[in-house]
């Protein structure tokens, strides 16, 4: 069946260092990615999303990447932070009706001071 | 907050007892789902309902009925669960059910003894 996966199960970074989390899908019909920041008790928050139609997309501090070739979405984060420890997800789907998010496992990302 | 409340937060449940979890979505969206959530897993999708009807259900176990009275509110009612159904439970919306950008309550952590 169609999968998501994420390459790594956690990520350990310096403070201030860019931060930059993999994700593979397999389904080359897929047209809409998201990726989700999980803090501790709390529920999956929006970060950013992309469509097929575009190879990049940048939010505040975030910037994700889309390479439909090799079927590959990466989330990179300019100068990590304290507060940026958490578990990513990566999803995807094939948008249309009754059409729903497909989701990766997730990566834990750890700031080291 | 994303405008998607869930209660309990935590739940603490014997295998006979029943118990019901709650969600409610500010956002006027029309569709909303349930999630299962354990360790080291992809989110498993549960249930989703559209405009109050039911349009998915994972071969989910009995023991699990959802419930949509209206579009705003959802609930899971839960009876004889095992030990193996402790995870967090998440509520999600979305403006229809067509693979886009889904908003996450905060979850409902089930520990069943």
């Amino acid at each position: 069946g169609e999968s998501v996966g994420l390459h790594l199960p956690t990520l350990s970074v310096q403070e201030g260092d860019n931060s930059i989390i993999n994700c593979a899908y397999s389904n080359s019909a897929s047209d809409y990615f998201i990726w989700y920041k999980q803090e501790s008790g709390k529920g999956p928050q929006f970060i950013i999303d992309i469509r097929s139609n575009m190879d990049k997309r940048q939010g505040q501090r975030v910037t994700v990447l889309l390479n439909k070739t090799v079927k590959h979405l990466s989330l990179q984060i300019a100068a990590t932070q304290p507060g940026d420890s958490a578990v990513y997800f990566c999803a995807e789907s094939q948008t249309g009706a009754n059409s729903k998010l497909t989701f990766g496992k997730g990566i834990t990302l750890s700031v080291r001071p | 907050e994303t405008g998607v409340t869930q209660t309990p937060r935590h739940l603490v449940m014997g295998m006979t007892n029943k118990k019901s979890l709650k969600c409610e979505q500010h956002l006027g969206h029309n569709a909303m789902y349930w999630y299962k959530q354990s360790a080291k897993k992809p989110l498993e999708l549960m249930f989703v309902y559209s405009l109050e009807e039911r349009v998915e259900n994972n071969s989910v176990p009995s023991r699990f009925s959802p419930e949509c009275p209206n579009s705003s509110h959802l609930f899971l009612h839960l009876h004889t669960l095992q030990p193996e159904d402790s995870a967090l439970y998440l509520c999600a919306s979305s403006q229809a059910v067509r693979g886009d950008e889904q908003f996450f309550g905060p979850g409902t952590r089930l520990t069943v003894l």
